[in-house]
């Protein structure tokens, strides 16, 4: 399995501008996972789903932040607008739910809001 | 939610072991204990997990005490390629929902 993929890589933009970030979640994982780390605050919980329903967004920092899993392979975390505090790096996770339970994370989105 | 609490940063020897103790004092009865490692540059990697007593695998050592309101990550003979921040998570595995959720973690320093 490839793992959880993320693109873009890194992402450049201006204030104002709308954002997507994009995760593909390992293959059969009933659990996906939005994150964003910044040095100021660490790694934070944005969102998870469970087989494509949000369960938690209590995570999400405001209305410009939302996120979507159409189905079980794809999810995207958008902003809009973007602002320069949303710089950050952002990582998705997906997991199995049993007993052993392991989140593994994707490489990350780098975002830069200018 | 159990708390977790770690120090900040540790710094170490080479061919050393090195004990990384994380608090969790309202850990509950269902929650497991994680750990997860994490490089400049990449998402946090799995390392190793358990619910009590001592856990072992080709990496590191988990050691619960009865009350389970601490655990320890032991390292053993760390290379400068154990340079990393090391995070304890602390949350139910099982059934029903859950929610984990990251602390600050504890930047080891591997010295030479």
């Amino acid at each position: 399995d490839a793992g959880v993929i993320q693109s873009p890589r890194h992402e450049v933009t201006e204030m104002g501008q709308e954002v997507t970030l994009r995760c593909k979640p390992i293959s059969g994982h009933d659990y996906l996972f939005w994150y964003r780390q910044t040095m100021m605050r660490g790694l934070e919980l944005l969102i998870y789903f469970n087989n494509n329903v949000p369960i938690d967004d209590s995570g999400m920092p405001e209305d410009r932040f939302s996120a979507k899993m159409p189905n079980a392979s794809f999810s995207t975390l958008k902003i809009q607008p973007s602002e320069p505090r949303d710089s950050a790096v952002y990582f998705c996770a997906s997991s199995l739910l049993r007993t052993e339970e392991t989140q593994y994370f994707g490489p990350g989105t780098r975002l830069l809001v200018l | 939610l159990a708390k977790t609490t770690q120090p900040i940063s540790m710094d170490s020897y080479e061919g050393q072991e090195v004990n990384i103790t994380c608090s969790h004092n309202n850990i509950a009865t269902n929650d497991y204990i994680t750990w997860y490692q994490q490089f400049p540059s990449q998402g946090p990697r799995f390392i190793i997990q358990g619910y009590k007593t001592k856990v072992t695998n080709e990496v590191a050592s988990l050691f619960i005490p009865a009350d389970r309101k601490s655990s320890t990550l032991s390292l053993p003979r760390v290379s400068l390629s154990d340079t990393a921040v090391y995070y304890c998570l602390v949350g139910v595995l099982s059934g029903g929902y859950q929610k984990v959720t990251f602390g600050t973690g504890t930047k080891l320093q591997v010295i030479p």
